[in-house]
């Protein structure tokens, strides 16, 4: 069974750093690519960003409000996927969540398909 | 960016039909757009149901279809259960940059 576990979360305070861990099992992680999206209180959600798994570049991608200062990292021995966020803003409070990503090819082109979902957690910027 | 919208809420009979639409500011969506749906249910984690416009996952509901409507997408419900109230997003892609709709209150009554 496909699982992913979000961790870390917690009350930091407006330009700090808090680095959160998406933690899984189920499958062979190295052969992923993994995202990240958040949602803050009440609203809708957002893309954060994408690591492409090795076997692809491993290459990245980021939501311009978080580009430069969060960085999508993975550690495929232990199967488990980073959001190191650093000079944190009170916009940036959200529930986070982590994804998998399955490659998939359909209508002559292949990309990472948006699968499982983790059950996310809460990252409070407050002074 | 990119402004994606969605109809803020819509009501469905039990049983009956709706369809939810995805519009994107800069002309008609298409499949070069790879279409999401998910849904979110009240104190849930979100859940993809639709992909690249019509492509469903092994758990979507067979009752749940996604397309591409007069220069939107849309994901249609038909046969409306109790459990299908919840919000649902959809997701376009511009050239690898995403952006989710603001979403749909669905609710069944």
């Amino acid at each position: 069974e496909v699982q992913l576990v979000e961790s870390g979360g917690g009350l930091v305070k407006p330009g700090r750093s808090l680095r959160i861990s998406c933690t899984a099992s189920g499958f062979s992680f190295r052969d992923y690519a993994m995202s990240w999206f958040r949602q803050a209180p009440g609203k809708g959600l957002e893309w954060v960003g994408f690591l492409r798994s090795k076997a692809y570049g491993g290459t990245t991608g980021y939501a311009a409000a978080v580009k430069g200062r969060f960085t999508v990292s993975r550690d495929d021995s232990k199967g488990i996927a980073y959001l190191q966020m650093n000079s944190l803003k009170t916009e940036d409070t959200a529930v986070y969540y982590c994804t998998r990503d399955s490659r998939h090819c359909g209508r002559g082109r292949c990309w990472d398909l948006i699968d499982y979902w983790g059950q996310g957690t809460l990252v409070t910027v407050s002074s | 960016q990119a402004v994606v919208t969605q109809e803020p809420s819509l009501t469905v009979s039990p049983g009956g039909t709706v369809t939810l639409t995805c519009a994107s500011s800069t002309g008609d969506v298409t499949n070069d757009h790879y279409p999401y749906w998910f849904q979110q249910r009240p104190g849930q984690a979100p859940r993809t149901l639709i992909f690249d416009s019509t492509d469903k996952h092994p758990w979507t509901p067979d009752r749940f279809s996604g397309s591409l409507l007069g220069g939107k997408a849309a994901l249609t419900l038909s046969g409306a259960q109790s459990e299908d109230e919840a919000d649902y997003y959809c997701l376009l892609s511009y050239s690898g940059d995403w952006v989710f709709g603001g979403g749909t209150k669905l609710t069944v009554l």
